[in-house]
């Protein structure tokens, strides 16, 4: 397996514009995670899917993001308008979702991408 | 909410030797799910080890070891026989039985010496 796999893995961007971070979790996974790296909060969820549906975005820091999952293989991060504040590591993770054997519900991440505001 | 600390910003060791990182948790829960994460340069998270609260065995992955102190809240992680490759940023988080989500310490960042 490919792992999970994000795009583009860097993107520089201007204050104001659209951006969207796009995830491909692993095959037969149905839990997906997105979260964000930054130097003065460390790693935070923002949103996480189960069975393609939303079920906490509590971390979605303001409407400006948006998050979409249209299918079990493909998932979306969008900033509209993007502020310079928003530049960090945006990270995609996936497992198999709420079953109980730890071993079946580790999550797995990918690479990152590296959004930069200016 | 549960909350996960990591007290050392940095560590360093010597190559071939032994280094311990430290993590303790907050949690009003019994059972959960206890992770160490290493994100090398390359920025991929990559998992390291894991611990179930319920087990009292502390979990062994070849030269990586947890210290799992379930009273103390407590979860350190031993990297025994330290190498080159082992230099990263290390992470422990904390997953609820009743939920998905992983709970992040600050991180850890540790630097092998030749």
């Amino acid at each position: 397996d490919a792992g999970v796999i994000q795009s583009p893995r860097h993107e520089v961007t201007e204050m104001g514009q659209e951006v969207t971070l796009r995830c491909k979790p692993i095959s037969g996974h149905n839990s997906l995670f997105w979260y964000r790296q930054t130097m003065m909060r460390g790693l935070e969820l923002l949103i996480y899917f189960n069975n393609n549906v939303p079920i906490d975005d509590s971390g979605m820091p303001e409407d400006r993001f948006s998050a979409k999952m249209p299918n079990a293989s493909f998932s979306t991060l969008k900033i509209q308008p993007s502020e310079p504040r928003d530049s960090a590591v945006y990270f995609c993770a996936s497992s198999l979702g709420l079953v109980s054997v730890i071993a079946k519900n580790i999550q797995y991440f990918g690479a990152g991408t590296r959004l930069s505001v200016l | 909410a549960q909350t996960v600390t990591q007290s050392q910003p940095e560590m360093s060791v010597q190559e071939a030797e032994t280094v311990t990182l430290s993590c303790t948790y907050d949690t009003s829960e019994s059972d959960y799910y206890l992770f160490w994460y290493k994100q090398p340069p390359s920025r991929q998270m990559i998992l390291v080890i894991r611990q179930e609260a319920y087990k009292q065995q502390n979990a062994t992955e070849n030269r990586f070891s947890v210290n799992f102190q379930k009273a103390a809240k407590s979860f350190s992680l031993k990297i025994s026989d330290s190498q080159l490759g082992d230099a990263a940023m290390y992470f422990c988080a904390y997953r609820s039985n009743a939920g998905n989500m992983l709970t992040f310490g600050g991180g850890t960042r540790l630097m092998v010496k030749p």
